[in-house]
């Protein structure tokens, strides 16, 4: 079964830094592109970004730029978001999905489960 | 960026009902179009990819057409567990940005 798992809820203070995690099983890990998207608290879904595990290109939206980073461990099957010093407005639900590219489909197939991130004060 | 505009915003109908949600893009995508079900308190789940075609284990009670700029997601003869949130993404162009959510009501 093709499967994404991700870290458990996470609870910081403003200016602290985090890294959530999202492991991948059943399938190559390698050859699919692994994206990210945020859903603050009753809002729509934003595309953050897509991370290539085979060779760690990324393609990040200007949106996002420069507050989170992607990264990957091939090693693991897995992927990751962090940030150096989350702000109040961080506070979201992440999920992390395979984004399957394959000529006209280019769509996120499978879903984690999503982390959710508070920071607060 | 390309903008994603949905309609309605929300929508209530009965079990056995037809719905169209409409998605408009704010340039021409050709069919590089996605459509996912939210349900409350779940991950997005993949409905429609590339506009029209059905991803595996979908109902077919869902369909999607259209092409350029504008795009529909039809359900036809509605069954209590469609209530959900439904989103429309681009992925013409990185950033392959969504739509604001339809959010479905079963009466």
């Amino acid at each position: 079964e093709v499967q994404l798992v991700q870290s458990g809820a996470e609870v910081r203070k403003p200016g602290e830094s985090l890294k959530i995690s999202c492991k991948g099983s059943g399938y190559n890990f390698a050859k699919n592109w692994i994206g990210w998207v945020r859903q603050m608290p009753g809002k729509g879904l934003e595309w953050m970004g897509i991370i290539y595990p085979g060779d760690s290109d990324t393609r990040n939206s200007p949106s996002f730029q420069g507050q989170v980073t992607m990264s990957v461990d091939k090693s693991i099957n897995t992927a990751y978001l962090q940030w150096s010093s989350l702000t109040a407005s961080d506070t979201a639900t992440y999920y992390c999905a395979r984004h399957r590219d394959l000529g006209v489909q280019r769509s996120f197939d499978v879903w984690g489960q999503g982390t959710i991130v508070t920071v607060s004060s | 960026d390309i903008q994603m505009t949905q309609s309605p915003s929300s929508l209530s109908a009965s079990v056995g009902a037809r719905v169209t949600i409409t998605c408009r893009a704010g340039q021409s995508i050709s069919t590089y179009l996605n459509w996912y079900q939210q349900q409350p308190g779940k991950a997005p789940k993949l409905l429609i990819y590339a506009a029209s075609s059905l991803q595996s284990g979908v109902p077919s009670r869902f369909s999607g057409s259209g092409s350029g700029t504008h795009f529909t997601l039809t359900i036809t003869g509605l069954q209590p567990e469609d209530s959900a949130t439904y989103h429309c993404q681009q992925s013409f162009d990185t950033p392959h940005t969504f739509g604001q959510g339809t959010k479905l009501e079963i009466k």
